[in-house]
């Protein structure tokens, strides 16, 4: 079975700063990982995914993440935040075949002004 | 059309109500998905519908009751709901339950409140 770990289950940072979200996975055959980003009362949109294509995989916003097989990591990134970013981050990961996203826990990303 | 749109976006029922949450997507989706997510926490898969059959069902008590009357649409259908039932409800669809590298376009979400 497929699961991930989200390590933080809140971060803040400073307007301006580097994000840094992390997120470990665990599989025993190659895996699918999401990003997926949620606002207050709002649904899950994905911010970018690894199909096992580039390692270093840009989406929406300005994010980015890093494929890292040999860490089993795939950490969230971002090198300014903006106030707009703050809001709910949760890594996900599939493989082949199975028929639904395994969610971590979340992390919950706070920007200071 | 690129998006999942479920309705209504907020809902108050009685215990002894039955009610239901409607979820519809055109993006030629043929996989469908309910969620479930309590505040704070991730979203917990209900079922799973796939070319409109229901494919999982994750132990999900028979109050809750999934239908899907097409490739477009699927309904929730609620009664004799507990408080504890009170939670986001998301919709999801991609394009197939088995190709999983897409992952998946969620709504909005149905606000549920069990009185």
């Amino acid at each position: 079975a497929q699961s991930v770990t989200q390590l933080g289950s809140h971060v803040s940072v400073s307007e301006g700063a580097l994000v840094l979200l992390r997120c470990n996975y665990s599989s025993s055959v190659p895996p699918y990982l999401f990003w997926y980003v949620q606002y207050p009362n709002q649904g899950l949109q994905l911010l970018l995914k690894y199909t096992s294509a580039a390692t270093l995989v840009k989406g929406i916003n300005g994010f980015e993440a890093e494929f890292k097989k040999s860490e089993t990591s795939f950490h969230l990134t971002k090198p300014s935040a903006h106030m707009s970013d703050a809001a709910e981050y949760f890594c996900a990961v599939s493989v082949q075949g199975a028929q639904k996203l395994v969610f971590g826990q979340g992390t919950r990303l706070t920007i200071n002004p | 059309d690129t998006e999942v749109t479920q309705t209504p976006k907020h809902l108050v029922m009685g215990m002894t109500n039955k009610k239901s949450l409607k979820c519809e997507q055109h993006m030629g989706h043929r996989a469908m998905y309910w969620y479930k997510q309590k505040a704070k926490k991730p979203p917990e898969l209900m079922f799973v519908y796939s070319y409109e059959k229901l494919s999982i069902n994750e132990s999900v008590p028979s109050r809750f009751s999934p239908e899907c009357p097409n490739s477009s649409l699927l309904n929730l259908h609620l009664h004799a709901l507990q408080p504890e039932d009170s939670a986001l409800y998301l919709c999801a669809s991609s394009p197939t339950s088995g190709f999983s590298n897409y992952g998946y376009t969620f709504g909005s979400g149905t606000r549920l409140t069990v009185v």
